[in-house]
């Protein structure tokens, strides 16, 4: 079975510096892993994808993560906070079977002036 | 490409009423979802679809039901809300089932069963 872990609820940065968004997963096969972003009253939108091509992926606005499987690990980083990025963010990985989506509980991202 | 479109925006409920929410895609995505979000809950998988004609239950199917009779559509029924139906709703569709494809999601629907 697959499973997302997110730590932190809420985050809160100042513009200019690092953001760092942790996920953890579990998955019984090899794990293909997705960030979403949603802005405020909005739909969901992919930001980035671990497909195994590579396990440093960049991805829209800024933002890149890096597949670590011995740490079971796909953490969200960007090295200087826009205002812009505050955002909810959901990790979620891939079921076994056919294309369905298992999320995390999302971190909601603060960025303070 | 207005990509997956869904209505209402809003919607109140009485308990005991019965509605349809829409979703319509016009990528030609043979993949169509319901997924409901709470606070702190992330998003959960209701039902899917494959193609036309052939869905199946997600996580949390209970007090919904679905129909695919075309490419384009996927309407999410509830019958007899509940309060625990209150959720944002949202429709996503993939080109293929590939664990790898991306879904697209649409703006979603913000349901409150009173």
């Amino acid at each position: 079975a697959q499973s997302v872990t997110q730590l932190g609820s809420h985050v809160s940065v100042s513009e200019g510096a690092l953001v760092l968004l942790r996920c953890n997963y579990s998955s019984s096969v090899p794990p293909y892993l997705f960030w979403y972003v949603q802005y405020p009253n909005q739909g969901l939108q992919l930001l980035l994808k671990y497909t195994s091509a590579a396990t440093l992926v960049k991805g829209i606005n800024g933002f890149e993560a890096e597949f670590k499987k011995s740490e079971t690990s796909f953490h969200l980083t960007k090295p200087s906070a826009h205002m812009s990025d505050a955002a909810e963010y959901f990790c979620a990985v891939s079921m076994e079977y056919g294309n369905k989506l298992v999320f995390g509980a999302g971190t909601i991202l603060r960025v303070k002036s | 490409n207005a990509g997956v479109t869904q209505t209402p925006k809003f919607r109140i409920l009485k308990i005991g009423q019965s509605m349809t929410l829409q979703c319509a895609q016009d990528m030609n995505h043979n993949y169509m979802y319901w997924y409901r979000q709470d606070p702190g809950m992330g998003l959960k998988l209701i039902y899917y679809s494959v193609g036309a004609g052939i869905t199946d239950k997600g996580e949390v199917p209970n007090g919904y039901n679905v129909s695919r009779s075309t490419t384009e559509d996927f309407p999410l029924r509830l019958e007899l809300a509940a309060p625990s139906q209150t959720s944002v709703y949202f429709c996503a569709s993939s080109l293929r089932g590939r664990r790898t494809d991306t879904q697209y999601f649409g703006p979603g629907t913000r349901l409150t069963v009173l």
